[in-house]
């Protein structure tokens, strides 16, 4: 059983519009949460992160917004450009845990 | 720093031959994690070593899987024997301890059982 969920595989933007991309989890004790990128032949990199006090985090283009009460959170990305082209994964963990990642989501920002 | 290196990138073997992965992680960081990626169950942790130790080894599928660290700077996860099922993106992935939020990965090794 997925605790960890990304029920959206794939997902197209025209650039510059805004890219969602969401994740639930069935943990109500995860209490960190974080969306890492991957390109095509190369590893995860970190993007962003939030911890469970808070409901929003803002980084440039990137901001992720966590739902506790519904455990949910999503992660938007405004403008969308063509480099941010890429698969999202979610991760959430409890206290000093593991990370527990979800499937995926494939982005493709169209020009 | 070169980051986290791992070799092969790519491994092609046949149905019951051996398999080993090899994984160097970020000088400093006291902490890896092997992780495997499939199109059915995304990333998935196998194990993680603490200060070479392995802490968490319950990820691993079965025991046809073995993973060791026997020094600070290299980690090996072996399949023997492998199956065409074993077939994923492996990865390997370092910090400068668990509580950390951001872990590094390597570019990861492709490996396909025939």
């Amino acid at each position: 059983d997925q605790q960890v969920k990304q029920n959206s595989p794939s997902l197209s933007v025209q650039e510059g519009r805004i890219s969602i991309l969401n994740c639930d989890y069935t943990n109500s004790m995860f209490d960190y949460f974080l969306w890492y990128k991957k390109y095509p032949a190369e590893g995860p990199t970190f993007l962003i992160s939030i911890s469970s006090i808070k409901d929003k985090n803002e980084d440039g283009r990137f901001t992720v917004f966590l739902n506790k009460s519904a455990k949910h959170l999503s992660l938007h990305i405004v403008p969308s450009q063509p480099g941010d082209s890429a698969v999202y994964f979610c991760a959430s963990r409890r206290g000093g845990q593991n990370f527990v990642f979800g499937p995926g989501t494939r982005l493709s920002v169209l020009p | 720093d070169a980051g986290v290196i791992q070799s092969p990138r790519h491994e092609v073997t046949e149905m019951g031959q051996e398999v080993t992965l090899r994984c160097k992680p970020i000088s400093g960081h006291n902490s890896l994690f092997w992780y495997r990626q499939t199109m059915m169950r995304g990333l998935e942790l196998l194990i993680y070593f603490n200060n070479n130790v392995p802490i968490d080894d319950s990820g691993m599928p079965e025991d046809r899987f073995s993973a060791k660290m026997p020094n600070a700077s290299f980690s090996t996860l072996k399949i023997q024997p492998s199956e065409p099922r074993d077939s994923a993106v492996y990865f390997c992935a370092s910090t400068t301890d668990r509580s950390s939020h951001e872990q590094y990965f390597g570019p990861g090794t492709r490996l396909t059982v025939t």
